[in-house]
């Protein structure tokens, strides 16, 4: 079974610094996604960014971008010039593909941005 | 934002109360997924359904039932309520195409 796991229960940082949040998980596949969700105090869920196991480039968005070390099964998202707005609780998740595309999720890191 | 709303947003209900809750959506995603968000567990999957009456057990099942009679609805049905169940529920959407899950709005249930 896959299982996802986020060593850093809270974190906090300055506003405008940058931050990397730690996930890693264990699986025997080959072939997977792995998404980084937030959870602002809104409690809405929002797709950060995505990564498909097949490659190596890794993915960026905007100010986010994520470091996939595949061998080493780890799935980190640094934050670049942190915002106000970032503070949210972050979910890593790893999803198998062909299992009706069933999420599997850390337990979440709460990140804190300090002004 | 994609189209999915959760009925009600907020329910108190005693211990040994029947409870369900409803998502819907007007995306025409096929899969639809049930999970509970609680402190230090991150969300777990309950149950999820891959098309109309088409469901599966999730990691957390037990003591959870739910049905879908058409692409638009999805019910999730305690049948006798516990104090464990008090949680929050969100509803997820998905479609083949981009792998991600879209979510609602989550609903609070407390048990006492």
């Amino acid at each position: 079974a896959q299982t996802v796991t986020q060593s850093q229960p809270e974190m906090s940082v300055q506003e405008a610094e940058t931050v990397t949040l730690s996930c890693t998980y264990d699986t025997s596949e080959n072939n997977y996604y792995l998404f980084w969700y937030k959870q602002p105090p809104s409690r809405q869920m929002i797709l950060v960014i995505r990564q498909e196991a097949y490659k190596q480039q890794n993915a960026t968005e905007n100010r986010f971008s994520v470091n996939f070390q595949k061998a080493a099964k780890s799935f980190s998202l640094k934050i670049s010039d942190s915002q106000l707005g970032d503070t949210a609780m972050y979910f890593c998740a790893f999803m198998k593909v062909d299992s009706n595309y069933q999420l599997i999720w850390g337990a979440g890191t709460k990140l804190i941005i300090k002004p | 934002d994609a189209g999915i709303t959760q009925s009600p947003r907020h329910k108190v209900t005693e211990t040994g109360t029947p409870v369900t809750l409803r998502c819907h959506q007007t995306e025409n995603h096929r899969y639809m997924y049930w999970y509970r968000q609680d402190p230090g567990h991150g969300l777990r999957l309950i149950h999820y359904s891959y098309g109309v009456k088409d469901t599966d057990k999730g990691e957390v099942s037990d003591g959870y039932s739910v049905s879908r009679s058409k692409t638009e609805d999805f019910l999730l049905t305690l049948e006798s309520a516990t104090s464990s169940q008090t949680s929050v529920y969100f509803c997820a959407i998905s479609e083949s195409v981009d792998y991600e899950q879209y979510f609602g709005p989550g609903t609070r249930l407390t048990v006492t």
